[in-house]
């Protein structure tokens, strides 16, 4: 079974539209994480949430929305997208609230092109 | 200058050769990841440590706090072994990641 799931694996769409991928760990882990790797493959954390309370927030556009609706779903919702954007997005799952003192599984990315 | 820094950038060695991967840090941290990205793209977490050096087959990981270095060994190298090496530092709810290091072996 997979540990941390993500779909759509691939997004090409249009600037201006709206899409969200999604993702689900069945590790019963706590915590949950969106990174962001660019084209240079340099990885980011986006946001961090904790039994579905949003704990970090880096410096992300407003139009980057996380949502959780239970500690083991946490989508990604990217309003009027733009250029930039594309990117291969990592969703990941940790234990506890721990944070980065804590092993990580990833879900096997999202590769977004935005034409 | 980036908070994380590894070295070398690229790497590419014979089938067997030991290879050592560094990683510099400027920040405090609380624990300091070893990730490996395979060629589709996907990641694994290789190692955690706050301290000292841990093993898990073929891979060594150690870490000096004092000088806020960390090094990751591959003994008896193998063409499996090609990916993308990313060390990440992490504290005070902060993640940082290093740019990678791409190794490439050769059979």
């Amino acid at each position: 079974d997979t540990a941390v799931s993500q779909t759509p694996k691939y997004l090409v769409t249009q600037m201006g539209n709206d899409k969200s991928i999604k993702c689900e760990q069945n590790l019963g882990h706590d915590t949950m994480y969106w990174y962001k790797q660019d084209s240079k493959k340099f990885l980011k954390i986006m946001f961090s949430y904790n039994n579905k309370e949003l704990i970090i927030n880096e410096t992300v556009p407003n139009r980057f929305s996380p949502k959780s609706p239970d500690k083991a779903h946490l989508n990604l919702h990217i309003n009027s997208l733009e250029l930039g954007d594309s990117a291969v997005y990592f969703c990941a799952s940790s234990q506890d609230q721990n944070f980065f003192g804590d092993t990580q599984y990833f879900g096997p990315g999202t590769r977004l092109t935005v034409l | 200058k980036n908070e994380v820094e590894q070295s070398p950038q690229n790497l590419t060695a014979q089938e067997g050769e030991f290879i050592t991967i560094n990683c510099s840090y400027s920040v405090g941290i609380s624990a300091l990841h070893w990730l490996q990205q395979h060629p589709g793209g996907g990641i694994v977490s290789l190692f955690m440590l706050s301290s000292g050096k841990k093993k898990h087959g073929r891979l060594i990981a150690t870490i000096n706090i004092q000088e806020k270095h960390s090094s990751l060994h591959i003994t008896a190298s193998h063409p499996r072994d090609s990916a993308v090496y990313i060390c990440a530092v992490g504290g005070a709810q902060k993640l940082v990641f290093g740019q990678g290091t791409r190794l490439t072996i050769n059979p």
